[in-house]
């Protein structure tokens, strides 16, 4: 099993552009979840997805957009990135409801100028 | 919102010392979570702690649920140098939708052989 995958690694963006992080875990897990880590900072959640076809907001969900299309599969959307947008973004996911053992990707780390 | 404090923010030790790292609230909680992050990776979860008062090990590694439920502590024996990386204590947000974790800022541990 590879776990959470995340791609790109890196990236860096002009303001104004979008993009697409890529979130798939082969652990065939209901429960997604997307973080943001600003430096310094513990992680903050952006969406949470509690199965297919089912996403929504987490504590910083402005400027983000998610789909839940597959149970694998759960992209993060950035439609008009901003530099306050430059942060390391985690994904994780977890086995049952409530659970608290949430296993994480590797991150990208993401620079908008 | 609730917040979780985390202390001391870094440290510094040489290998072979013990480390003790806490994490308190002024909220109650029924779960504490204590993940390990390594340079340019996600969150590990190390320990998981769900009842007020216990006691648990994985190998050099013991954490406890504060008998308050307001508080955890980790702490780290006999300490080498792969124990570097940033520590957070996480627990469950109750004022979102079930599984939404919220972090500590994180302990960063450094080891000097």
């Amino acid at each position: 099993n590879a776990g959470v995958t995340q791609t790109p690694k890196f990236r860096i963006l002009k303001i104004g552009q979008s993009m697409t992080l890529q979130c798939t875990q082969d652990m065939n897990h209901n429960y997604m979840y997307w973080y943001r880590q600003d430096p310094g900072m513990g992680l903050k959640l952006i969406y949470y997805s509690v199965g297919a076809g089912i996403t929504d907001k987490g504590e910083v969900p402005n400027g983000y957009n998610v789909s839940r299309s597959t149970t694998e599969d759960f992209p993060l959307r950035l439609e008009l990135a901003a530099p306050s947008q430059t942060s390391v973004y985690f994904c994780a996911s977890s086995n049952r409801q409530g659970a608290f053992e949430q296993y994480f990707g590797p991150g990208t780390r993401l620079t908008v100028t | 919102g609730q917040q979780l404090n985390q202390s001391p923010q870094s440290m510094f030790i040489q290998e072979g010392e013990d480390v003790s790292m806490n994490c308190t609230s002024s909220s109650i909680f029924n779960t504490w979570l204590w993940y390990k992050q390594e340079p340019g990776e996600g969150p590990v979860l190390l320990i998981a702690l769900y009842k007020a008062g216990e006691l648990t090990s994985n190998g050099r590694l013991t954490a406890q649920f504060g008998i308050t439920r307001k508080d955890s502590f980790l702490n780290i024996s006999a300490s080498i140098p792969s124990d570097v990386g940033i520590y957070f204590c996480a627990t469950m947000n109750y004022g979102g939708s079930q599984g939404n974790l919220i972090f500590g800022k994180g302990t960063k541990l450094s080891v000097k052989p």
